[in-house]
């Protein structure tokens, strides 16, 4: 079945560095990829996406990046701060609207 | 834009009850909504999708029975826990997808569910 994997599960960084964050999906129907970041007790909140017609997307810190030929995403958070503290989930959804997540990653930004 | 809300948002029941959760899109019709069961230090997974006006489709190994889902109108949806055990404690969440806006879907805020 539909599956992604995402790496690491754990990922800490010193305040200002970069943090990256991977996945890899299977079904290669999937055409829409979104990241979503989730704080303690609370509903997973979209911080970026992208589409399958698309290679890069940038918001201010935060990118993502699709390798569509090889079935990789990932997510890259520069200049980190403590609040980037979360845990990060990547998703692939494919024609039938059905949402795979990833495992998560747990981000630890040490001020 | 694309608010959905959950209700209640922590609920303490006792084993054996019934307990119903509600989403709403608050400022979109969702043709379709999701149910999503997250336990601790776990990822989201998927329990049912529903559809308005027709009957929700389940995962593997989700109990129809058990799960019961109303997907009254383009604005609700109801998941209610029947006869809820201890196991069945856990953070629920729903989203709904917008179709003015493709594939996005928006995520409630949570349902935290502890049964005693």
């Amino acid at each position: 079945g539909e599956n992604v994997e995402q790496h690491p599960s754990t990922l800490s960084v010193q305040e200002g560095d970069s943090a990256v964050i991977k996945c890899t999906y299977s079904d290669s129907a999937s055409n829409y990829f979104p990241w979503y970041k989730q704080e303690l007790g609370k509903g997973p909140q979209l911080i970026i996406d992208i589409r399958s017609n698309v290679g890069e997307k940038k918001d201010q810190r935060i990118a993502v990046t699709l390798n569509k030929t090889a079935k990789h995403f990932s997510l890259h958070i520069t200049e980190t701060q403590p609040e980037d503290s979360a845990v990060y989930f990547c998703a692939a959804i494919g024609g039938g609207f059905k949402t795979i997540f990833g495992a998560g990653t747990r981000l630890f930004v040490k001020a | 834009g694309a608010v959905v809300s959950q209700h209640p948002s922590r609920v303490i029941c006792k084993s054996g009850t019934s307990v119903k959760i509600e989403c709403r899109s608050l400022d979109f019709q969702a043709t379709t909504m999701f149910w999503y069961r997250q336990f601790p230090k776990q990822s989201l997974m998927l329990m049912a999708t529903s559809n308005e006006g027709s009957k929700a489709t389940y995962e593997q190994g989700v109990e129809k029975d058990k799960f019961l889902i109303n997907h009254a109108s383009l604005t609700l949806s109801t998941l209610t826990v029947t006869s809820a055990h201890p196991e069945d404690s856990s953070f629920y969440i729903c989203s709904a997808r917008d179709p003015g806006r493709g594939n996005e879907q928006f995520f409630g805020p949570g349902t935290r569910l502890t049964v005693l």
